[in-house]
C-alpha cells in the first residue's frame, strides 16, 4: 500500500526566501506525481505534474523534482511571496488511477 | 470553459438524514473521482467512476455510501442516514482520460463541506 509523507507539516518563512518542500513515498511503481495548492475553504489547484519518466518540471517560480529510486520529490519555490501562503499537497497516481495524497505542508510567508 | 462544478458548496444535515452531493465534470471529461477530507486529515480516495460504470469503489465505506455517474447529468455521491463522523469536505475531480495512461492531471472542484448536526 502506497504511503506518502510530507515534511515539514508547517513552515513559516519571511518574504523573499527560497524554500523547499519535501515529499516521500514508499512504492516507486507510480505513473506520475502532482503538486497541488489548497487555499483555506477552497479546492485544489494543480501546480505541476511530473510523469514517472521525467526528473523535473518547472513553472514560473516553481520547480518540482522526482527521484523514483529514492522515493522522493521536492517542490522548490523561489523568491517566496505572501500570496504563496497555502497548504501544498503532494499526490501520486499508481495502479488504479486514483491519487494518494500526503498530509500536506502548511506554508506561511510573512511580509 | 467551466471547471469542475460541485454543489452545494455547504450542506447541513441532521443525523439520520440523507445527503446528496453533485459533481459536474469539466466539459469532455468522462472520468470522475470522489475524495474525502476529514478535519485535520489528508484527502482520501473514495470512488472512481466512468460514465455509467463504477471502476473502483475500494475507498468508499460499504454501508450508507453510494455513487453514480449517469449517462446524462452530474455524478452523485449519496450518503444515507448520516452520522457526525460524516462531517468532512468532499471533493470531486475529473480527467479527460484514465490518468495512469497519460500526462493528464485530475482537475478538482471547490468541494462540498458537509456538516452533520
Amino acid at each position: 500500500k502506497q504511503e506518502v509523507t510530507q515534511i515539514p507539516a508547517a513552515l513559516s518563512v519571511p518574504e523573499g526566501e527560497n524554500l523547499v518542500l519535501n515529499c516521500s513515498f514508499t512504492d516507486s511503481a507510480i505513473y506520475n506525481l502532482q503538486w497541488f495548492r489548497q487555499d483555506p475553504g477552497k479546492g485544489l489547484t494543480s501546480l505541476l505534474l511530473i510523469q514517472s519518466s521525467q526528473r523535473e518540471q518547472t513553472s514560473g517560480r516553481l520547480n518540482a523534482s522526482l527521484d523514483k529510486s529514492s522515493g522522493r520529490s521536492t517542490l522548490y519555490i523561489a523568491a517566496s511571496q505572501p500570496g504563496d501562503s497555502a497548504t501544498y499537497l503532494c499526490a501520486l497516481t499508481g495502479a488504479g488511477n486514483m491519487l494518494t495524497f500526503g498530509g500536506g505542508t502548511r506554508l506561511m510567508v510573512k511580509p | 470553459n467551466a471547471g469542475v462544478m460541485q454543489n452545494p458548496r455547504h450542506l447541513v444535515r441532521r443525523r439520520g438524514q440523507e445527503a446528496r452531493l453533485r459533481c459536474s465534470p469539466m466539459k469532455g471529461h468522462s472520468h470522475v473521482y470522489w475524495y474525502r477530507q476529514l478535519p485535520e486529515e489528508g484527502l482520501k480516495f473514495m470512488v472512481y467512476l466512468q460514465k455509467e460504470n463504477i471502476i473502483d469503489e475500494s475507498g468508499m465505506p460499504k454501508e450508507r455510501f453510494s455513487a453514480e455517474f449517469p449517462k446524462e447529468g452530474p455524478s452523485i455521491l449519496r450518503i444515507q442516514q448520516v452520522v457526525r463522523g460524516d462531517s468532512a469536505a468532499y471533493f470531486c475531480a475529473s480527467s479527460l482520460v484514465a490518468v495512469g495512461s497519460s500526462n493528464q492531471p485530475q482537475h478538482f472542484g471547490d468541494g462540498t463541506r458537509l456538516s452533520i448536526l
